[in-house]
């Protein structure tokens, strides 16, 4: 079974500060990552996708890396802002011959003060 | 208007009870999944269906029962709840021309008295 841990569970951070979030997984076998986002009380918002052949993929502030021999993504959020606050969500796309998996991780849960 | 949509948004219930959880989308995808979200768990996945005529069951099914009546329409029923149901239910939609991106509904809030 796929494992999916993150870390920081929480991070509180000033605005304006560059920051990492950390994706681990247990089995490389993977087709792909997502990273989401999630604000209280709302669905996921999906911020990057990186296939498995694919080592980072950007999107404005965002970059997210993927290390497939170690089991790791991370991702890179530039020059923070308060409305960057919400929680982080990583999933993993895992290769299985029993059909569809997705496993997610709990989550970091980023606050950015002004 | 949001692509995908689920209703209703909350929901008490008693235990015991039948309830159905809605979803819709008009994204034209044809993969739609149903998740169930607990604090301390993440979020697993419970049904996915990849066409019309297509249902599989996730990581934790049991309890659960899904109806695919269109590839815009999901309905996840549970057919006599208990009160471990009481959760955070999220539909989503995906579709390989866009690499199988996930796109989520904003949730229902269940709980089971």
């Amino acid at each position: 079974k796929q494992e999916v841990t993150q870390i920081p569970a929480a991070l509180s951070v000033p605005e304006g500060e560059n920051l990492v979030l950390n994706c681990s997984f247990t089995d490389s076998a993977i087709y792909n990552l997502q990273w989401f986002r999630q604000d209280p009380g709302k669905g996921l918002t999906s911020l990057l996708l990186i296939q498995s052949s694919q080592r980072e993929q950007t999107s404005g502030r965002l970059n997210a890396s993927l290390d497939k021999s170690s089991g790791r993504s991370t991702l890179y959020i530039a020059a923070s802002q308060p409305g960057d606050s919400a929680t982080y969500l990583c999933a993993v796309r895992r290769k299985s011959n029993s059909g569809y998996a997705l496993n997610f991780g709990k989550g970091t849960s980023l606050l950015v003060t002004p | 208007d949001a692509d995908v949509t689920q209703t209703p948004r909350n929901r008490i219930t008693k235990t015991g009870k039948r309830i159905m959880l809605e979803c819709s989308q008009t994204k034209g995808h044809d993969r739609m999944y149903w998740y169930r979200q607990d604090p301390g768990l993440g979020l697993r996945l419970i049904y996915y269906s990849f066409d019309v005529k297509d249902i599989n069951k996730g990581e934790i099914s049991d309890g659960y029962s899904v109806s695919r009546q269109a590839q815009a329409k999901f309905s996840l029923s549970l057919e006599s709840a208990i009160p471990n149901q009481t959760a955070l239910y999220f539909c989503a939609t995906s579709d390989l021309d866009t690499t199988d991106t996930q796109y989520f509904g904003p949730g229902t809030r269940l709980t089971v008295l």
